[in-house]
């Protein structure tokens, strides 16, 4: 089993609607990030948290410590937002080290 | 735009060939960590390098090496390319404090045919 684990894999959504993408991880976190990568490939830091919900433009991201769980939200789903999000962890034992989810490739269809 | 820079940007090699990829990291940044993502999958961690030492590896083997100069600018060398090493390297740079946000640069996507 993978240390952090997405949900869904893939997501199909219209124009304006809610998305919310999943990330579970099994193992003892000092922070989780959220990260969007485009088709071109580079990868961009959305978000970096280690406790409770931030919140950016239309972008929203929970964690919850004790269930070892944290979601990102985008709302009013544009196409422009169509990507791979991505959740990674960092450990303090283990450096700036991060360990990915397998990400969730978004289609905004406009 | 992140500061981050690779180069190149693309590159095809042939099975048994040796490569080197290069990062720039973001001004103030000492930590480089370089990242391997196979097509369709989340990157994978192949080392890190902190003031020009390790600081950390994945598992990848010996033939997957790395440098950081004191402008803390970094190289990574793969020896003997594998058809399996075709993937997007991306490097991060990052302070050394904690917690720290990454700065990804945009990759270097390698075939190896």
């Amino acid at each position: 089993k993978n240390e952090v684990e997405q949900s869904p894999q893939n997501l199909t959504a219209q124009e304006g609607e809610f998305i919310t993408i999943n990330c579970s991880y099994s193992v003892g976190i000092s922070a989780l990030h959220w990260l969007q990568q485009h088709p071109g490939g580079g990868i961009v830091s959305l978000f970096m948290l280690s406790s409770g919900k931030k919140k950016h433009g239309r972008l929203i991201a929970t964690i919850n410590i004790q269930e070892k769980h944290s979601s990102l939200h985008i709302t009013a789903s544009h196409p422009r937002d169509s990507a791979v999000y991505i959740c990674a962890v960092s450990r303090e034992a283990a450096g700036n080290k991060l360990t990915f989810g397998g990400g969730t490739r978004v289609l905004v269809k406009p | 735009e992140t500061g981050v820079t690779q180069s190149p940007t693309h590159l095809i090699k042939t099975r048994g060939q040796q490569v080197t990829l290069r990062c720039s990291s973001q001004s103030g940044h000492n930590t480089v960590s370089w990242y391997q993502q196979a097509l369709g999958q989340g990157p994978q961690f192949i080392f890190q390098y902190y003031r020009e030492e390790e600081n950390g590896r994945g598992n990848f083997p010996p033939r997957f090496s790395g440098l950081q100069f004191p402008n803390y600018s970094s190289e990574l060398n793969v020896n003997a390319l594998e058809l399996d090493d075709s993937a997007l390297y991306l490097c991060a740079s990052s302070s050394i404090g904690w917690p720290t946000e990454a700065f990804f640069g945009q990759g270097t996507r390698l075939t190896v045919v």
